[in-house]
């Protein structure tokens, strides 16, 4: 059964840049039939969309965030990574990493159906 | 003008339906989306639930109750998330979601309780 696993310090400093690695196991990140995806959700409000790779390393970013974010793919490693730079108090949330289907032929994006138990990463000196 | 709006409450009784909307912002149409509704319990990852664009297009998540189905109401221009036959366990935040000139779009979600 696949599963995620969402790793990286839980404590940054202001200015600084977050880091996170999502580990898959029980499957290939190399599939062509997901895309990989990260998401956050500051406490006690909402979730919120990062991004998300493909194997290949084609990404899709929130506009919000687009100038701040970077999502890489290590396929070696079966790992995909988050680096968000710049961060700030607003920055403060739980992030989850997920997998998203895709259908390959037509292009169509779709449910995140697999997700990582989160972790918690709080932006603070 | 936020893309998905969802009204932040619902409270309904067991046994009771209860119906979550999530309404699009006005000049998207709700008809070309596929919706997608995610349940989630506090300390707990969300869940994927299923995904509603029409009767011929829809999908129920991995073991999933039949007592959740999506449907839409076209003149409210929504997606709706139908929970039938309430339990205690249906108690959670749900989110709606859909992908979006090449972006995931949440909403705010919804706190259900059931009472």
């Amino acid at each position: 059964q696949l599963q995620l696993q969402e790793s990286g310090p839980g404590l940054v400093k202001p200015s600084e840049t977050l880091s996170l690695t999502c580990t898959v196991s029980g499957g290939s990140i190399s599939s062509s039939s997901y895309y990989w995806g990260w998401i956050r959700q500051p406490p006690g409000k909402g979730l919120e969309w990062i991004g998300t790779i493909y194997f290949s390393g084609s990404t899709y970013y929130n506009p919000s965030l687009k100038s701040r974010v970077t999502i890489s793919v290590e396929t070696s490693k079966n790992q995909f990574s988050l680096k968000l730079s710049s961060v700030t108090a607003a920055d403060t949330a739980v992030y989850y990493c997920a997998r998203q289907e895709y259908d390959f032929w037509s292009g169509s994006h779709d449910a995140f159906d697999i997700w990582g138990q989160g972790t918690m990463v709080t932006v603070s000196s | 003008q936020a893309v998905l709006t969802q009204p932040s409450s619902l409270s309904a009784s067991p046994g009771a339906s209860a119906s979550l909307t999530c309404t699009l912002r006005s000049g998207i149409n709700v008809g070309t989306y596929r919706i997608y509704w995610y349940q989630q319990k506090p300390g707990s990852p969300p869940q994927y639930l299923l995904r509603y664009k029409s009767d011929s297009d829809k999908q129920q998540g991995s073991g999933v109750p039949s007592r959740f189905s999506g449907s839409k109401d076209a003149s409210a221009n929504a997606g709706i998330l139908l929970i039938s036959g309430l339990q205690s366990e249906d108690e959670a935040d749900y989110y709606c979601m859909i992908w979006h000139y090449n972006a995931v779009v949440f909403g705010g979600g919804t706190k259900l309780t059931v009472l």
